[in-house]
């Protein structure tokens, strides 16, 4: 079956660094890719849609220069949370849709957990 | 847009006894639902989908209906174990390629 695979599964950061997270589709080209925040006990909220080869188109509210989203092949994409706050620190996951899946497949990583210190 | 409201938030049931969780929506136009099991720390696992040109779907202990003209579909789980214990998310789509739009979430505890 279709497998995402997402990291790195936990990362600690300063306040004021970037953090990079990665998305790949490991066994399917991933043709959109989308990036969601879910705080606890909350349901997914979208964050970005990307495209492969095109800019992602982000969700209201969120701010496109905070949180820097990379799609520049069919099997990875990536998230860059740049100047991180206490306030960023949440959890990632990634989910992709794409060619070699069934028609309606969205297979979603694994998550990242990421605090900010 | 569509939006997905999903029911109840919370449910306890003993081990063996079934668990049913409902979900409405509002968009007539989405024809996709798949449901999710979340458990804790991790990202979100596909548990079975129903298409709209569909009623009723089963895997195994997992049944999902679907009434197009009410617009609700709902979760059915048989026999609950414990490890069945997580949340679950109902969603909705249009098209492939589109964007997801969930429900609320079911935190599910089973007693053994």
């Amino acid at each position: 079956g279709a497998v995402v695979s997402q990291h790195p599964s936990r990362v600690i950061c300063k306040s004021g660094t970037s953090v990079k997270i990665e998305c790949r589709s490991l066994d399917f080209q991933a043709t959109t890719m989308f990036w969601y925040r879910q705080f606890p006990k909350q349901s997914l909220m979208l964050m970005a849609t990307s495209n492969e080869g095109s800019k992602a188109t982000y969700e209201q509210g969120v701010e496109k220069d905070k949180f820097l989203i990379n799609h520049a092949s069919l099997t990875l994409s990536t998230l860059t949370v740049t100047s991180a706050h206490p306030e960023d620190s949440s959890f990632y996951i990634c989910s992709a849709s794409g060619t070699g899946v069934t028609n309606y497949g969205y297979t979603f990583g694994s998550g990242t957990r990421l605090t900010v210190v | 847009g569509e939006n997905v409201e999903q029911h109840p938030s919370t449910l306890s049931v003993q081990e063996g006894d079934s668990a049913v969780i409902k979900c409405t929506y509002s968009d007539s136009a989405s024809n996709y639902f798949p449901w999710y099991k979340q458990e804790l720390g991790k990202g979100p696992q596909l548990i079975i989908d129903i298409r709209s040109n569909v009623g009723e779907k089963k895997d195994q202990r997992i049944a999902v209906t679907l009434n197009k003209t009410a617009k609700h579909f709902s979760l059915h789980i048989t026999e609950t174990q414990p490890e069945d214990s997580a949340v679950y998310f109902c969603a909705a789509i249009k098209a492939a390629g589109n964007k997801l739009t969930f429900g609320g979430g079911t935190r599910v505890l089973v007693k053994p």
